[in-house]
């Protein structure tokens, strides 16, 4: 059964602070690892796909990275308008078209 | 271009009413999937099509019912509502990837629906 954990659940950083997210997974061949992000009351929004160990991807204050067993979301001197949750999926060759999502992990940066 | 729409965005039903709630795209996706958000549970895929008149049971799919009759509509129906499926509902949709490929799913503004 393919699996993502997230961590930490929740996170508070003070702007410019920067930090990490992890999410682990378990998965019977990994397809793709998806990282979206998720505004109160909306619809997650996707960031970025990441498709084999070593891929790194980027946009503006976000590094997303990926390991066999782990991906990582960087965040370089946040801003309060990076406050959201962040979610992580990933596509299993065996789960036909299937997403298993993580529980996220809470993003709350201070000005 | 809209993207993914959800209709409606907030409802209230009591037990046993029944309700339907309406996802369109306008991309040209052939594949439109059904989630449902809960606290402490993340995203759960409830039914998914692969293409116009195709539907396929996802994680929890018990209770609620779905339909594919045109390519941009994705029609998910509650027979009898039930306080434990009071939750918030996403629809997202994504075009047909490659062979062994992934590619990425799109997101609609989601509908909260109350079970009272």
């Amino acid at each position: 059964e393919d699996q993502v954990t997230q961590s930490p659940e929740a996170l508070r950083l003070q702007e410019g602070e920067s930090s990490s997210l992890n999410c682990s997974y378990t998965v019977s061949g990994l397809r793709g690892l998806f990282w979206y992000r998720q505004d109160p009351g909306k619809g997650p929004e996707f960031l970025f796909t990441l498709y084999s160990a070593g891929e790194e991807k980027e946009k503006e204050r976000l590094k997303a990275t990926l390991t066999k067993k782990e991906s990582f979301l960087h965040i370089t001197a946040p801003k309060p308008e990076d406050s959201a949750t962040y979610l992580c999926a990933v596509q299993a060759g065996t789960s036909g078209s299937r997403l298993t999502f993580g529980e996220g992990t809470q993003l709350t940066v201070n000005p | 271009n809209a993207g993914v729409t959800q209709t409606p965005k907030f409802r209230v039903l009591k037990t046993g009413q029944s309700m339907t709630l309406l996802c369109a795209q306008d991309m040209n996706h052939e594949y439109m999937y059904w989630y449902r958000q809960d606290p402490g549970m993340g995203l759960r895929l409830i039914h998914y099509s692969v293409g116009e008149g195709t539907t396929a049971k996802g994680e929890v799919p018990d209770g609620y019912n779905v339909s594919r009759l045109k390519k941009q509509n994705f029609l998910l129906g509650l027979e009898s509502a039930a306080p434990s499926q009071t939750s918030v509902y996403f629809c997202a949709s994504r075009r047909l990837a490659g062979v062994g490929s992934a590619d990425t799913q799109y997101f609609g503004p989601g509908t909260r629906l109350t079970v009272l």
